[in-house]
C-alpha cells in the first residue's frame, strides 16, 4: 500500500517570508504527483502535476519540485491570499491492489499581513 | 462551465436514516470518484467508477453504495447512517482513470449524523 506524508501539519508565515512545504511518498511506479490547494469550506483546486524526478513547475508565487522520494512546494514572498491547506497526492496502490489517487493529510498554511 | 456539482451542501441525519448524495459533472469525463475528508486523515477514497457502467471499492467502502447513473452522474448512498459517517464528502472526476490526468473536485457535502 502506497503512502503520502506531508509536513509540517501547519505553518504560519509573515507576509513576504518564503518557505517550503514537504511531501514524502512511497509508491510502486510513480504515475504523477499532484498538488492541490483547498480553501476552507471548498473542494480541492488543482495546482500542478509532476511526472518525473527533476521536474519543476511554477505558478505565480508557487514552485513545485520533485525527487524520487519527495516533492516540495516552495512559496516565495507569500501574501495573505495564499493562506489555504495544500494537499499532495500520488497515483498509488490501495490495500485492495487497485491504483488510485492517494492523498496526504495536508499542510495548513496561514500568511499573516 | 459548472465543473463538478454536488447536492446537498449540508445535511443532518439521525442514526439509521438513509440518504443519497448526488454528483454531476459536465466535462465529459469518464471517471468519477467519491472521497470523504476527516480532520488529520486527508482524503480517503470510498468508491469510484472508472467508466460508465463500472464501479469499484476504494479504501473505505463499508456502509456505502454507489450508482453510476450515466456518464454525467455518480451518486453515493448511505443506507443506515452512523455517527462514524459524519464527514465532508467530495465528488471528483477525471478524464480517464489512469495516467497523470488531474482530478476536479466538487464543493463538498457536509454531513452530520446524530
Amino acid at each position: 500500500e502506497d503512502q503520502v506524508t506531508q509536513s509540517p501539519e501547519a505553518l504560519r508565515l509573515q507576509e513576504g517570508e518564503s518557505s517550503s512545504l514537504n511531501c514524502s511518498y512511497t509508491v510502486s511506479g510513480l504515475r504523477g504527483l499532484f498538488w492541490y490547494r483547498q480553501d476552507p469550506g471548498k473542494g480541492p483546486e488543482f495546482l500542478f502535476t509532476l511526472y518525473s524526478a527533476g521536474e519543476e513547475k511554477e505558478k505565480e508565487r508557487l514552485k513545485a519540485t520533485l525527487t524520487k522520494k519527495e516533492s516540495f512546494l516552495h512559496i516565495t514572498a507569500p501574501k495573505p491570499e495564499d493562506s489555504a491547506t495544500y494537499l499532495c497526492a500520488v497515483r498509488g496502490i490501495l490495500h485492495t491492489g487497485r491504483r488510485a489517487l492517494t492523498f496526504g493529510s495536508g499542510t495548513r498554511l496561514q500568511v499573516q499581513p | 462551465n459548472a465543473g463538478v456539482t454536488q447536492t446537498p451542501k449540508f445535511q443532518v441525519l439521525k442514526t439509521g436514516q438513509s440518504m443519497t448524495l448526488q454528483c454531476a459533472q459536465d466535462m465529459n469525463h469518464n471517471s468519477m470518484y467519491w472521497y470523504r475528508q476527516d480532520p488529520g486523515m486527508g482524503l480517503r477514497l470510498i468508491y469510484y467508477s472508472a467508466s460508465e457502467g463500472t464501479t469499484d471499492k476504494g479504501e473505505v467502502p463499508n456502509g456505502y453504495n454507489v450508482s453510476r447513473l450515466n456518464k454525467r452522474e455518480f451518486s453515493l448512498r448511505l443506507e443506515s447512517a452512523a455517527p462514524s459517517q459524519t464527514s465532508v464528502y467530495f465528488c471528483a472526476s477525471r478524464a480517464l482513470d489512469r495516467g497523470s490526468t488531474e482530478a476536479f473536485f466538487g464543493q463538498g457535502t457536509r454531513l452530520t449524523v446524530v
